[in-house]
């Protein structure tokens, strides 16, 4: 079945310091979603990209959709500590219109 | 606007007891949908319904049964509580891509669920 790959798994920063998570599909996608999720909080819809090679940006987060559809990246300028959570990407499995699969996280958290 | 309501937020259970969580969405969504979420393994999807009436398995279906009996609610119930279903349970709501939704998920509190 569809994979959706995350990594890293895990990254540590000190405030400041950029960030960014990767996303791989075993195959193609029609869009991918990122969610954040606060520690002990539940996952919240941050952004969805369509297009091949899009490029959306929200104040300090960059999202990237690649341009064979299969890859997405989400970055972080200057983190703070607000940023800290766990970031998740999903994409429709296996071309349904109703089902994600998402993918395993990014825990991020930051040293102030 | 409540969103999506789960209840309860916290449980715990002996091995072989059983229970049932409740999923309350009042944004009109047809879709509805149960994970669990347990550490480095991320969202696995459970059960979930694309409409009242209609229910449908996920990744991770056994041990659990659910229900949609009226659009707004769906139950996940467990018949004989295992301790490998201690975890974290979401359920989400959204809109069908038909309807411009683009299958945004909106999730729930989460319901912390320990089985000794």
């Amino acid at each position: 079945g569809q994979q959706v790959m995350q990594i890293p798994q895990y990254q540590h920063v000190q405030e400041g310091e950029d960030f960014t998570t990767y996303c791989n599909s075993s195959t193609t996608l029609s869009n991918i979603q990122w969610y954040k999720q606060r520690p002990g909080g539940h996952p919240v819809f941050l952004i969805q990209l369509v297009k091949s090679g899009e490029v959306k940006k929200q104040k300090r987060l960059t999202f990237q959709f690649g341009e064979a559809k299969k890859n997405s990246s989400l970055h972080i300028t200057a983190t703070q500590t607000t940023d800290v959570g766990t970031y998740f990407c999903a994409g429709p499995d296996g071309g349904s219109n109703y089902k994600l699969t998402f993918g395993k996280g990014t825990l991020l958290t930051v040293n102030p | 606007n409540a969103g999506v309501t789960q209840t309860p937020k916290f449980r715990v259970l002996k091995t072989g007891q059983s229970m049932t969580l409740l999923c309350a969405q009042d944004m009109n969504h047809e879709y509805m949908y149960w994970y669990r979420q347990d550490p480095g393994m991320g969202l696995r999807l459970i059960h979930y319904s694309v409409g009242e009436g209609t229910t449908a398995k996920g990744e991770v279906p056994d041990g659990y049964n659910v229900s949609r009996l009226k659009k707004q609610n769906f139950l996940l119930g467990l018949e004989s509580a295992a301790p490998s279903q201690t975890s974290v349970y979401f359920c989400a709501s959204s809109f069908p891509p038909a309807r411009g939704g683009k299958n945004i998920q909106y999730f729930g509190a989460g319901t912390r669920l320990s089985v000794l």
